[in-house]
């Protein structure tokens, strides 16, 4: 059973477009909701995470929208750019930490020059 | 330079042929972790290490074995591979238990074919 729900599998924007990915969750024991980005041929890194008491966080172009209520978190990358075209990992654990780290399904993202 | 080292990146395998992908981080990170990432299925949690000596069963460690016999190392065991285990393969590492705002460090991944 997934317990973290993505969506879509894969996304195709305009360059300066805003690409947008969500997930859901339904263990209400998570409390850390990071994002992954993976390039061919290389390791997820981290890219941006949130914790539960608050509903934004902001990087640069990159933005978590978190709501507790729905169990809902989305990624939003404003002024798309081809160099953001990766595979994107939304994730989340709880109380235990990394080695529980649950992953979704991933969304394969392509930023069109 | 910090990096976790999974060798080798590519390997071709027969079913049932004996295989072992090495991880190595110099971070001195306590946890490390295995992941097989499928289409369609994300990440998934093979097997987990807290400690040299420590091990534990992720989502999915049938078919698996792992050993943790020196803090930096953490290899993955195939006794037996079959077609189903081809998959491409991830080592994680990180410095603590994980608590909030703590990075996972991934390898560059094995891509392994069993045939």
């Amino acid at each position: 059973q997934q317990q973290v729900k993505q969506s879509p599998q894969s996304l195709i924007v305009q360059k300066g477009g805003i690409s947008i990915i969500n997930c859901a969750y339904e263990n209400t024991a998570f409390d850390y909701f990071p994002w992954y980005q993976q390039f061919p041929g290389k390791g997820p890194a981290l890219l941006i995470a949130i914790r539960p008491d608050v509903s934004e966080k902001k990087e640069g172009r990159f933005t978590i929208s978190f709501n507790k209520s729905a169990k809902q978190f989305s990624l939003h990358i404003m002024d798309s750019q081809p160099g953001d075209s990766a595979t994107y990992f939304c994730a989340a654990s709880g109380d235990t930490g990394f080695q529980k780290l649950v992953f979704g399904t991933g969304t394969r993202l392509l930023v069109s020059p | 330079e910090a990096q976790v080292t999974q060798n080798p990146r590519y390997l071709i395998t027969v079913t049932g042929k004996k295989l072992t992908v090495t991880c190595s981080q110099n971070m001195n990170h306590e946890y490390m972790s295995w992941y097989r990432q499928d289409p369609g299925l994300g990440l998934r949690q093979i097997y987990y290490s807290m400690n040299v000596e420590v091990t534990d069963k992720g989502d999915v460690p049938e078919g698996y074995k792992v050993s943790r016999k020196e803090k930096r190392n953490f290899p993955l065991i195939l006794e037996s591979p079959s077609p189903n285990q081809t998959s491409l393969y991830f080592c994680a590492s990180t410095p603590d238990r994980g608590q909030w705002g703590t990075e996972a460090f991934f390898g560059q991944g094995t891509r392994l074919t069993v045939v």
